[in-house]
């Protein structure tokens, strides 16, 4: 079973305040990394797939970066608003199956 | 906007009962995945779907466990003779694109199983 670890747990910003969040995952066997946006009541959002070590990708105020050598992917929110709160949750793909991290629960305030 | 749906959203079956849980994915995807999450863990990937046969599974979809596409439209997970340990939120999620693990998912609002 692979661990993939996600850092904080939790955290409270400030509306307007720019924040970042850890995935951790074992760098062997990985094929791609998935981050979702999970919002209380309601399903996980996709937001990014990454594949390719250095990848950036942006999705307006949410961009992600991601290192395959060292085993780490960074969420980035710019400008956090309300309606960020939620819970972000990363995947790594091994090739054969998805492993999840815990999520990290982000609560915006107004 | 096109959406997975699932159903029901709440199953309550006694220990030892077969159990089927209903998706229909998004119309034109092509691969499809099961997920659980038991309360207070890591959401798991249980099977994924392509070609009317399973693609990649985990070790614990087990002989318990069956999947099936009986129709053009749903994909169903079927759990033999439920334990309690079976209780669970249950995802659907589908990918358009059949290459694996590399596209978005979309995933349905889950169906959420107790075993008494």
């Amino acid at each position: 079973i692979l661990n993939v670890e996600q850092s904080p747990q939790s955290l409270h910003v400030q509306e307007g305040d720019s924040t970042n969040f850890t995935c951790s995952f074992p760098s062997s066997n990985f094929y791609a990394l998935h981050w979702y946006r999970w919002e209380t009541a309601k399903s996980p959002e996709a937001l990014f797939v990454m594949t390719l070590n250095g990848d950036e990708k942006k999705k307006g105020r949410i961009s992600a970066t991601l290192n395959t050598k060292e085993g780490y992917s960074y969420l980035y929110i710019k400008g956090s608003q309300p309606e960020d709160s939620a819970t972000y949750l990363c995947a790594s793909y091994t090739g054969n199956q998805f492993y999840f991290g815990t999520g990290t629960s982000l609560t915006v305030i107004p | 906007e096109p959406e997975v749906t699932q159903t029901p959203s709440h199953q309550v079956t006694q220990m030892g009962q077969e159990v089927i849980l209903r998706c229909v994915p998004i119309s034109n995807h092509l691969y499809f995945y099961w997920y659980r999450q038991i309360l207070g863990q890591k959401v798991e990937f249980l099977v994924s779907f392509y070609n009317n046969e399973i693609s990649e599974k985990s070790e614990i979809f087990d002989d318990q466990f069956s999947v099936e596409r009986p129709d053009g439209s749903n994909f169903t997970l079927k759990i033999r003779s439920t334990k309690l340990e079976d209780s669970a939120m249950y995802f659907c999620a589908s990918s358009g694109v059949a290459w694996r693990g590399f596209y978005e998912q979309y995933f349905g609002p889950g169906t959420r199983l107790t075993v008494t």
